[in-house]
């Protein structure tokens, strides 16, 4: 079956360091993936995807390659600030599942900035 | 309109109480979503619409009953709950279930059964 693996957090951080969040998945097609982003409080947002191999995903400064050699998909941002922090889920959607799109997500990871 | 709103934001209902989740997107999405999420874990799928049909219903009890009315709304009845099935309650949507489209979620639905 599918399956996404995420690094376990919280990962806590200063102000402007750079940030990987490490994803890597199992799947018996051809996935889509995607990191959504879940702000304290709130429902999940979508924060990038990648629909084949080599894709890069970015967006408000995150970016994710889709690395089908590796079956990984990390998360990555330059400089993170204090409005980042927040729970990071990566996710992946097989093309080949009778399902449709059913999103199979990792397990989340917390992200704190400080000042 | 790019948003789907769930409605109550916050809900604490008794066991024997019935009361309903209600969730509306007006994107002209065919697939809509119920997902439930507990405190640190991701969120897991509960049911699946397709066109107004139950698409996909993932073993959930009959204590939780959706509906899909027409194809803007999604409702959840709620009826004998356990103090275990305090969560927040996530709505989607997409344009249809193909697994390249994004699925655009509600703020959530924080259901406390006491």
């Amino acid at each position: 079956g599918n399956s996404v693996t995420q690094m376990e957090g919280p990962v806590t951080l200063s102000e402007e360091a750079f940030l990987t969040i490490n994803c890597t998945y199992t799947a018996t097609g051809y996935p889509s993936l995607f990191w959504y982003v879940q702000y304290p409080g709130e429902g999940l947002q979508l924060l990038l995807k990648a629909t084949k191999a080599d894709d890069k995903g970015s967006n408000k400064g995150f970016e994710a390659t889709y690395r089908k050699e590796t079956t990984s998909f990390h998360l990555e941002k330059g400089s993170v600030q204090v409005s980042d922090s927040a729970v990071y889920f990566c996710a992946l959607s097989d093309k080949n599942n009778n399902a449709g799109n059913m999103l199979t997500f990792g397990g989340g990871t917390r992200l704190m900035v400080k000042p | 309109d790019t948003e789907v709103t769930q409605t109550p934001k916050h809900l604490v209902m008794g066991m024997t109480n019935k009361k309903s989740l209600k969730c509306e997107q007006h994107m002209g999405h065919r697939a809509m979503y119920w997902y439930k999420q507990k405190a640190k874990k991701p969120p897991e799928l509960m049911f699946v619409y397709s066109y107004e049909k139950l698409s996909i219903n993932e073993s959930v009890p009959s204590r939780f009953s959706p509906e899909c009315p027409n194809s803007s709304l999604l409702n959840l009845h709620l009826h004998a709950l356990q103090p275990e099935d305090s969560a927040l309650y996530l709505c989607a949507s997409s344009q249809t279930t193909v697994s390249f489209n994004v699925l655009t979620f509600g703020a959530g639905s924080r259901l406390t059964v006491l």
